[in-house]
């Protein structure tokens, strides 16, 4: 059974960066079947994407984030990584890592973890 | 503003069903045929419902079932249960960016 976890602090400060990791177990993110991504969600609001990496080190950006987003795989611990640098309080959401296949659609989700952004 | 239109909710009595529409464009869901839709409990992540317009993930229930009309898809809940009782996002391939898109959502209340 493929499972996700987030983890990261739940308070970052404005301007500050934001380092998320999402664990994976049960399957390889070297997996070149699927994609890795970020998703997030702002309270009563909808999804929006964040970003994602394949297997190969790729990535896609969402254009509004691209200039404050970085996503990275690290294959020894089965990790992938979010950091979103110069943050604000827009940016306060759940975030969810989820893995993905490429008739699009997402398959795995972790279970979100929420982070404020404030002083 | 997203770039798929869901209407904000709809509503129905248990045994009956709904549908909830999800319009885009030739660049999206007129175009190909990868349209997902996804379940989301109060507090939980979204669940893969449908892929590829009408494609059920193992373990989801037949009463869940998708199709699509030019640059619109549609999510249909047949028997309608008090559990389907959550919001509904669908999601598309877009050829105007590297991700695809999402829908604003939709809540469905089971009356």
């Amino acid at each position: 059974q493929v499972q996700l976890q987030e983890s990261g602090p739940g308070l970052v400060k404005p301007s500050q960066t934001l380092s998320l990791t999402c664990t994976v177990s049960g399957d390889s993110i070297s997996n070149g079947n699927y994609y890795w991504g970020w998703i997030r969600q702002p309270a009563g609001k909808g999804l929006e994407w964040i970003g994602r990496i394949y297997s190969s080190g790729g990535t896609n950006y969402n254009p509004s984030l691209k200039s404050r987003v970085t996503i990275s795989l690290d294959t020894s611990k089965n990790q992938f990584s979010l950091n979103l640098t110069s943050v604000t309080a827009a940016d306060t959401a759940v975030y969810y890592c989820a893995r993905g296949l490429f008739t699009p659609r997402l398959d795995y989700w972790g279970q979100g973890t929420l982070v404020t952004v404030s002083s | 503003q997203s770039a798929l239109t869901q209407p904000a909710s709809v509503s129905g009595s248990p045994g009956q069903s709904i549908t909830i529409s999800c319009t885009g464009t030739t660049s999206d869901i007129g175009s190909y045929n990868y349209v997902s839709w996804y379940q989301q409990y109060p507090g939980k992540a979204p669940k893969l419902m449908i892929y590829d317009v009408s494609n059920r993930p193992s373990g989801v229930s037949n009463r869940f079932s998708g199709s699509k009309s030019g640059n619109t898809a549609s999510l249909t809940i047949s028997g309608l249960q008090a559990e389907d009782e959550a919001d509904y996002y669908c999601s598309s391939y877009t050829s105007s960016s590297t991700l695809e898109v999402f829908g604003g959502g939709t809540k469905l209340t089971v009356l």
